[in-house]
């Protein structure tokens, strides 16, 4: 079934420096894939949608100049959190999903900036 | 309004016993749906979509989708305490594909010995 791999599963920061989370289909090619933030006991919310060779479709509210996203292949996102600060912290999920397959997530990421 | 709502609970439910959670939804053209379970610091697990009227059966877990009434509905018959976790409905997609969904805010149930 599809895989989608996450990494690093969980990382710590200084406030100011920038984070890179990579998000990978292992087993199927991907041009959408999503990326989710969560807060503790708070639904998933949906920050972007990552499209393979074109720009990232921000939500309402999602900075982007903040929340870097870049979709370069068939299998592979990534989302740089730049300038990162305490509020940053959260648990960030991406998930794709395989043609006429449903969505799959990644392990997720924990981010904590100090 | 939120286009997918979920009473965010707890449920709490006796070992063995039928736990029932339930979804509704705003978009009267929506296609299909997807439970999500989802266990506390780990990311959503998908267990079960539904993408026509009636029941879908798959172990111990039956989805049930009325999308004149639009709900969805997720049964888990004979309870077990690893059931326990946090359930998310999610929709409306389009049938079988990876596209953009809307997340409820989730069902915590809870299993009890």
């Amino acid at each position: 079934g599809a895989v989608v791999s996450q990494h690093p599963s969980w990382v710590i920061c200084k406030s100011g420096t920038s984070v890179k989370i990579e998000c990978r289909s292992l087993d199927f090619q991907a041009t959408t894939m999503f990326w989710y933030r969560q807060f503790p006991k708070q639904s998933l919310m949906l920050m972007a949608t990552s499209n393979e060779g074109s720009k990232a479709t921000y939500e309402q509210g999602v900075e982007k100049d903040k929340f870097l996203i870049n979709h370069a292949s068939l299998t592979l996102s990534t989302l740089t959190v730049t300038s990162a600060h305490p509020e940053d912290s959260s648990f960030y999920i991406c998930s794709a999903g395989a043609t006429n397959s449903p969505l799959h997530f990644g392990n997720g990421t924990r981010l904590t900036v100090t | 309004q939120k286009e997918v709502e979920q009473n965010s609970g707890p449920l709490s439910v006796p070992e063995g016993a039928i736990a029932s959670l339930n979804c509704t939804y705003s978009d009267r053209v929506s296609q299909s749906f997807f439970w999500y379970r989802q266990y506390s610091g780990k990311s959503p697990e998908l267990i079960m979509s539904i993408y026509s009227n009636g029941d879908k059966e798959d172990g111990r877990f039956t989805a049930q989708l009325n999308k004149a009434s639009q709900y969805v509905s997720l049964l888990i018959r004979d309870s077990q305490p690893s059931d326990s976790a946090t359930y998310l409905c999610a929709g409306p997609g389009n049938t079988g594909t990876a596209s953009k969904l809307t997340f409820g805010t989730g069902t915590r149930l809870q299993v009890t010995l």
